[in-house]
């Protein structure tokens, strides 16, 4: 039983457009989330977080939104650059350390 | 300052034969999980430990996987038997640094491949 999935297993966008990643999760009671990107032969590395006390959180290019009613949230990448080109991996908790992770969505960035 | 180390790297195994793959986290962390990284499931959480104490394994398969932390510096996954669907990237995490934001470290991951 998924309880955090990402529905889209790759997205083509093209250079300098916007790259917009999905994720939806079944526990309301997920109090914190995370968004990692991971390239070929390479660790998960953390790109941007955000509390369900907010809804939105900005770092850059990066922008997280999250919408408690619907169990969903997104990360905004704005422009898309080729060096975006991963393996995007959302990931929720419940007040621990335990992150339940998705399935990933591969973006490839088109120069 | 290093990150989490994994060993080894990659791993070729007959179906059958045990597996031991190894982590050091990073210094000051007192969280330390392990994750298994496969295509149907992407990253499934297997096991987390706490000030070297395991705290959930309920995502360990079955009783062929065992996980140790013996110490605040080095935990063993091991796989015995090992067996063709065991075959997978895993990947050692640690967190909870003082001052941290709560986001898991990780390493570069050993890729098993079980023949």
């Amino acid at each position: 039983d998924q309880q955090v999935k990402q529905n889209s297993p790759s997205l083509s966008v093209q250079e300098g457009r916007i790259s917009i990643l999905n994720c939806d999760y079944t526990n309301s009671m997920f109090d914190y989330f995370l968004w990692y990107k991971k390239y070929p032969a390479e660790g998960p590395t953390f790109l941007i977080s955000i509390s369900s006390i907010k809804d939105k959180n900005e770092d850059g290019r990066f922008t997280v939104f999250l919408n408690k009613s619907a169990k969903h949230l997104s990360l905004h990448i704005v422009p898309s650059q080729p060096g975006d080109s991963a393996v995007y991996f959302c990931a929720a908790s419940q007040g621990t350390y335990k992150y339940i992770f998705g399935t990933g969505t591969r973006l490839k960035v088109l120069a | 300052d290093a990150g989490v180390i994994q060993s080894p790297r990659h791993e070729v195994t007959e179906m059958g034969q045990e597996v031991t793959l190894r982590c050091k986290p990073i210094s000051g962390h007192d969280y330390l999980f392990w994750y298994r990284q496969t295509m149907m499931r992407g990253l499934e959480l297997l096991i987390y430990f706490n000030n070297n104490v395991p705290i959930d394994d309920s995502g360990m398969p079955e009783d062929r996987f065992s996980a140790k932390m013996p110490n605040a510096s080095f935990s063993t996954l091991k796989i015995q038997p090992s067996e063709p669907r065991d075959s997978a990237v895993y990947f050692c995490a640690s967190s909870g640094g003082q001052g941290e934001t709560g986001e898991l470290f990780f390493g570069e991951g050993s890729r098993l491949t079980v023949l």
